[in-house]
C-alpha cells in the first residue's frame, strides 16, 4: 500500500520569500513521485516528477523538489514566491507512471503581497 | 504537451436523472484513463481505472452500477452517473496515460450539481 502525507494544509509566504511545501511518502516499492498544482475550478497541472533518475528534479514555474529516500520525503521548493503561485498543491505517489496515483490531502499556498 | 478535455465543464441536473461526462485525449492515444472525484477543499479520490476495450476496475466502495464507465476507444472514456442524488454532487476529474509512459495528464474537471 502507498500513502502520502502533506504537512500543513495551509501555507502562507510573503511575495519573494522561499516556498517550502512538505511531502512524505510511504511505499513498499521504489516510488514514482509527482507534484501537481490546481487552480480554482480547474484540473491538475503537472509541476514535476521523480522517476528514479536524478534526485533533484526541476519543474515548471521555477519549482523544484528533492527525493530523499532516507527521509522518505519529496518536498517542493521555490526560491522566490510570486503572486501567481497561489493555488492548491498536491503530492502524489505511484508504483509506475501509468498506474493509479495516491494523492496527499493537498496544501493551499497563499502569497502575501 | 498532451491535452485532455472534459465535457461538460459544469452540469446541473435533477435528482434521479443520469448524467454522462466525457473525457477525451486530444493529441495522444490513452491506453488507460482514470476517474477521480474531489469534494470541496479535499483531495482527489480515485474512483476507477479503465483500459481501452476492457471493463473498468473500481476502487473499494465505489458502486460500479451507479458510476458506469466506458472506454470504447483510445481517445474517449465516459463516466455516467446513474440516478444521481444530491450526495453525488462533486467535482469529477479524469486523467489519461499511455502505455509505459510515466505521466498522467489531467482534464479540467466537471462540476456536477444534483438538485
Amino acid at each position: 500500500a502507498q500513502s502520502v502525507t502533506q504537512l500543513g494544509s495551509h501555507v502562507s509566504v510573503s511575495e519573494g520569500a522561499l516556498v517550502l511545501l512538505r511531502c512524505n511518502y510511504s511505499s513498499s516499492v521504489p516510488p514514482y513521485l509527482f507534484w501537481y498544482v490546481q487552480y480554482p475550478n480547474q484540473g491538475l497541472q503537472l509541476l514535476l516528477k521523480y522517476t528514479s533518475a536524478a534526485t533533484l528534479v526541476k519543474g515548471i514555474n521555477g519549482f523544484e523538489a528533492e527525493f530523499k529516500k532516507s527521509e522518505t520525503s519529496f518536498h517542493l521548493t521555490k526560491p522566490s514566491a510570486h503572486m501567481s503561485d497561489a493555488a492548491e498543491y498536491f503530492c502524489a505517489v505511484s508504483n509506475f507512471g501509468n498506474e493509479k496515483l495516491t494523492f496527499g490531502t493537498g496544501t493551499r499556498l497563499t502569497i502575501i503581497p | 504537451g498532451a491535452v485532455v478535455s472534459q465535457h461538460p465543464s459544469r452540469v446541473i441536473c435533477k435528482s434521479g436523472t443520469s448524467v454522462k461526462i466525457e473525457c477525451r485525449s486530444l493529441d495522444f492515444q490513452a491506453t488507460t484513463m482514470f476517474w477521480y472525484r474531489q469534494f470541496p477543499k479535499q483531495s482527489l479520490m480515485l474512483m476507477a481505472t479503465s483500459n481501452e476495450g476492457s471493463k473498468a476496475t473500481y476502487e473499494q466502495g465505489v458502486e460500479k452500477d451507479k458510476f458506469l464507465i466506458n472506454h470504447a476507444s483510445l481517445t474517449l472514456s465516459t463516466l455516467t452517473v446513474t440516478s444521481a442524488h444530491p450526495e453525488d454532487s462533486s467535482f469529477y476529474i479524469c486523467s489519461a496515460g499511455q502505455l509505459l509512459q510515466e505521466t498522467q495528464y489531467f482534464g479540467p474537471g466537471t462540476r456536477l450539481l444534483v438538485l
